[in-house]
């Protein structure tokens, strides 16, 4: 069975401020695929960034980056220089990388809120 | 805008009564999910299409749901006798190959 936790449930920060959002995953497939969501007040899911589990290269893009662990399990998501518009409920999630079995796994969300 | 968009935006029913959402899915993809997001949850898979063929059903759902993809474009989601427990977030996601799911708007189901 697959689990994604996010221990996190709430993140508050000053704007301009780094913060870093945990997440820690365990499944048995031995190809997966790890996620991040964001979703903000209006409520609708934006795809973040999809990793592949053979590809531990960390990924930056803007001021977003990630940070792939196999040895511990985790996909932890680090924002730089944060804005009030990053203020969002972010979710980590986890499938397996064969056909027919792709549904996402998600875990419960850390709700992230900027502080002006 | 071609992005997944599901109808209605809202609903709001009595308990026992039936009700059906549809989910358009971006284009090109040929993969359609459903799940149910509650408050201060991640969403939960429901079920999931390849084309028109419903792969896999979650073993949480109730028989009062059920799900088609008739021409392996649309899918509408059938939920019978609502309960108040069933009142959640409905979300489809669809996807191409590369298993990038993206969602839609959602459908707020409130039983009265």
């Amino acid at each position: 069975a697959q689990k994604v936790t996010q221990a996190q449930t709430e993140i508050s920060v000053v704007e301009k401020e780094d913060v870093t959002l945990d997440c820690v995953y365990e499944t048995r497939d031995t190809t997966y695929y790890l996620f991040w969501y964001k979703q903000p007040p209006s409520g609708e899911l934006v795809f973040l960034i999809r990793r592949n589990s053979f590809d531990e290269q960390n990924e930056i893009s803007g001021r977003y980056s990630w940070n792939f662990q196999k040895s511990t399990s985790s996909f932890n998501f680090t924002i730089t220089a944060s804005q009030v518009v990053d203020s969002a409920v972010y979710f980590c999630a986890l499938s397996a990388a064969n056909f027919g079995n792709e549904k996402l796994t998600f875990g419960t969300g850390t709700r992230l809120t900027i502080i002006p | 805008d071609t992005g997944v968009s599901q109808d209605p935006r809202h609903k709001i029913t009595k308990r026992g009564q039936n009700v059906t959402f549809r989910c358009d899915p971006i284009s090109e993809h040929n993969r359609l999910y459903w799940y149910r997001q509650t408050l201060g949850q991640g969403p939960e898979f429901l079920t999931y299409f390849q084309n028109e063929a419903q792969l896999e059903k979650s073993r949480l759902l109730s028989d009062r749901f059920s799900a088609e993809r008739p021409k392996g474009s649309f899918s509408t989601l059938e939920i019978q006798r609502t309960e108040q427990g069933d009142s959640a977030m409905y979300l489809c996601a669809s996807s191409g190959l590369a298993n990038e799911q993206f969602f839609g708007p959602g459908t707020r189901l409130t039983v009265l």
